[in-house]
């Protein structure tokens, strides 16, 4: 069966410091990953995603990913993290097999907090 | 573009009673899902459905029903609210005709408690 998880439930950052968030995930097949963010009170915005294609991708609001195929992880990388940048973050595998719908699976999230 | 709206936003109940939270997108998606939100637990998949006229079970559907109401609406009942039903739930919905993109967007939520 098709799981993700991220082994950090809290990652504390300096404001101007990289930040890395950690996801593996277990697949058969191509995997296709995704991260989300929630902000307090939110929904869960798009940050990235990998289908194919290069191992680094980069997302939205300076965020990068990259997929490791021979580790199975996809970990979250941001070279200088911000205060804003406090939220919980969602890695996601694409459910695979008989899915017509595009299911999601979710890690459990990763709560970063970025201190100035 | 409103995107995914959610209502109520909050809504507390008491056990037994029943509800229908409910879901709209106007970005004409084929594919709408619910979810769960509990602390530590990630989201999990109550129920989605793939396109209109069909809904299939996800990870944890007791205690709901659903209904694809029209392509744009997707509603979720609780029959008879228990007190393990006290979660934050999320509407989302996906981008038609890029089944392996499946990037999925989320409502605001709907904070629910049972007593």
């Amino acid at each position: 069966a098709q799981s993700v998880a991220q082994p950090e439930d809290q990652v504390n950052v300096a404001e101007g410091n990289p930040l890395t968030v950690k996801c593996t995930y277990s697949v058969s097949g191509n995997p296709y990953l995704f991260w989300y963010v929630q902000y307090p009170n939110r929904g869960l915005q798009f940050l990235l995603k990998y289908i194919t294609g290069d191992n680094l991708v980069k997302g939205s609001y300076g965020f990068e990913a990259e997929f490791n195929k021979s580790q199975t992880s996809f970990h979250l990388k941001k070279p200088s993290a911000l205060v804003s940048d406090s939220a919980l973050y969602f890695c996601a595998v694409r459910d695979i097999g008989n899915n017509q719908g595009g299911k999601l699976i979710f890690g459990q999230g990763t709560e970063l907090s970025v201190k100035p | 573009n409103a995107g995914v709206t959610q209502t109520p936003k909050f809504q507390v109940l008491k056990t037994g009673q029943s509800m229908t939270l409910q879901c709209a997108q106007d970005m004409n998606h084929n594919s709408m899902y619910w979810y769960r939100q509990d602390p530590g637990m990630g989201l999990r998949l109550i129920y989605y459905s793939a396109s209109e006229g069909t809904t299939d079970k996800g990870e944890v559907p007791n205690g709901y029903n659903v209904s694809r109401l029209n392509k744009r609406e997707f509603s979720l009942r609780l029959e008879s609210a228990a007190p393990s039903q006290t979660s934050v739930y999320f509407c989302a919905s996906t981008i038609p005709g890029l089944a392996r993109a499946d990037t999925q967007y989320f409502g605001p939520g709907t904070r629910l408690t049972v007593l």
